[in-house]
């Protein structure tokens, strides 16, 4: 079955510090692999995508990582910001049909002051 | 960049009235839409996968004749939801697949609508 799953479910940060969300998965074929920002009552917001050749990817601040092998990958947020407060998402696109994505349940980061 | 209008934002109706959602790609052709729903603190479930011109394709457990889609161009797809009931309060988001021949199917940027919230009394 494929499946994404995620952790921690949820995390409190101080504002400047870093962190980082894990994301495993078991979805096959492998297409490829998004990190999501959704904000509270918003659509999400595409941060990285990675294909099965990539390591790692950068967006500013946020950079993810991608092990295919071990079929894991991480978001690393670099001096966190108050607006940085949402929830992420690992989806893992499947290589079949209409390349449905497989969505992962999230971590809810809150950056406090 | 890639910009997908979702409207309304937010919808409150009686018991037993039907809902449209209309999704739009604002500045690019999405030949595949999708629609989904979330519950709180839940991920986003597909419903249904929509081309532009033909039949959309339901997930398991979604009642076509209860949430009915329509993709009549490159830009537009709607959601209707029909004779709601309280059951069918959610947050609705579409997404959008932009076409773009440089990249395969599956690498292809989905953009996502801001969703609709439907709460049925």
């Amino acid at each position: 079955k494929n499946q994404v799953e995620q952790s921690p479910q949820s995390l409190i940060i101080l504002e400047g510090k870093n962190c980082t969300l894990q994301c495993n998965y078991t979805v096959s074929p492998f297409s490829n692999l998004r990190w999501y920002k959704q904000d509270t009552g918003r659509g999400p917001v595409s941060l990285t995508i990675m294909t099965f050749s990539e390591n790692t990817k950068s967006n500013g601040r946020y950079t993810a990582t991608l092990d295919a092998d071990t079929k894991q990958s991480s978001l690393h947020i670099t001096a966190s910001q108050l607006s940085d407060s949402a929830s992420y998402i690992c989806v893992v696109s499947a290589n079949t049909g209409f390349q449905k994505l497989v969505f992962g349940t999230g971590t809810r980061l809150l950056v406090s002051p | 960049g890639a910009v997908v209008s979702q409207h309304p934002s937010w919808v409150i109706c009686k018991s037993g009235t039907s809902v449209k959602i209309e999704c739009r790609s604002l500045d690019f052709q999405a030949t595949t839409m999708f629609w989904y729903r979330q519950f709180p603190k839940q991920s986003l479930m597909l419903m249904a996968t929509s081309n532009e011109g033909s039949k959309a394709t339901y997930e398991q457990g979604v009642e076509k004749d209860k949430f009915l889609i329509n993709h009549a161009s490159l830009t537009l797809s709607t959601l209707t939801v029909t004779s709601a009931h309280p059951e069918d309060s959610s947050f609705y988001i579409c997404s959008a697949r932009a076409r773009t021949a440089s990249k395969p199917l599956g690498n292809q940027p989905q953009h996502f609508g801001d969703g609709t919230r439907l709460s049925i009394l």
